[in-house]
């Protein structure tokens, strides 16, 4: 899987609207972008997921350049229980998978009031 | 309800002793992961499977074993090779090939 580069740690405010970069210079033609969310003592939890452009959900949008070597996830207006570990992965969601899924250190969001 | 299962939450166990974690899921997955979790940390994989009776290594597998010789269960064991088991331990499984994963709740294992 390409490999990801995010930030470590990130603060926000209540209210505010969060933005989270990963970068994945290497990413492939049949790489996929996927989101998860993970909260302590807990297992990640799947956010969101996208090719190209835009994708918009429920709980996050997922931002996607033309080159595909970034991803910005968006969380509208966080709240407290958003405070989370965030974490990018790249990966092909064809046949050719190696069944890899390789999380990288995250970027733990700090929502304050 | 689907899901997948981990048991037991907590675990303790004296050093040098082998413990064997369970993973169960319902969600007619092939694919199923095992990952450690050290405080302050990332995960990091310990095996995976994609297909019954087959798995393969992933980054930090030795002191582990596993076997996949049911499509539903993936049970890793920790063995007394392993120089510093106490972790948070988290399973999950994927269609295969796919890289939406479902997790468990986890098992914290102790060793003392």
């Amino acid at each position: 899987l390409a490999k990801t580069t995010q930030p470590i740690s990130m603060d926000s405010y209540e209210g505010q609207e969060v933005n989270i970069t990963c970068s994945h210079n290497n990413i492939a033609t049949n790489d996929y972008i996927t989101w998860y969310q993970q909260f302590p003592s807990q297992g990640p939890r799947f956010i969101i997921q996208g090719y190209k452009t835009k994708v918009t959900n429920e709980v996050a949008s997922l931002f996607i350049p033309a080159d595909r070597k970034s991803s910005t996830l968006s969380l509208p207006r966080v709240s407290l229980s958003d405070t989370a570990v965030y974490y990018c992965l790249v990966g092909d969601r064809g046949s050719s998978n190696t069944g890899k899924l390789i999380f990288g250190q995250g970027t733990t969001l700090q929502v304050k009031p | 309800d689907g899901g997948i299962t981990q048991s037991p939450k907590y675990l303790f166990r004296k050093e040098g002793q082998n413990v064997t974690l369970s993973c169960e899921q319902n969600l007619n997955h092939d694919a199923m992961y095992w990952y450690r979790q050290d405080p302050g940390q990332g995960l990091r994989l310990i095996y995976y499977s994609q297909i019954v009776n087959d798995f393969q290594k992933g980054d930090i597998a030795e002191g582990y074993s596993v076997s996949r010789e049911k499509k539903e269960s993936f049970p890793l064991t920790v063995t007394s090779a392993q120089k510093n088991p106490t972790a948070f331990y988290l399973c999950a499984s994927s269609r295969r090939g796919i890289t939406e994963a479902f997790f468990g709740q986890g098992t914290r294992l102790t060793v003392v």
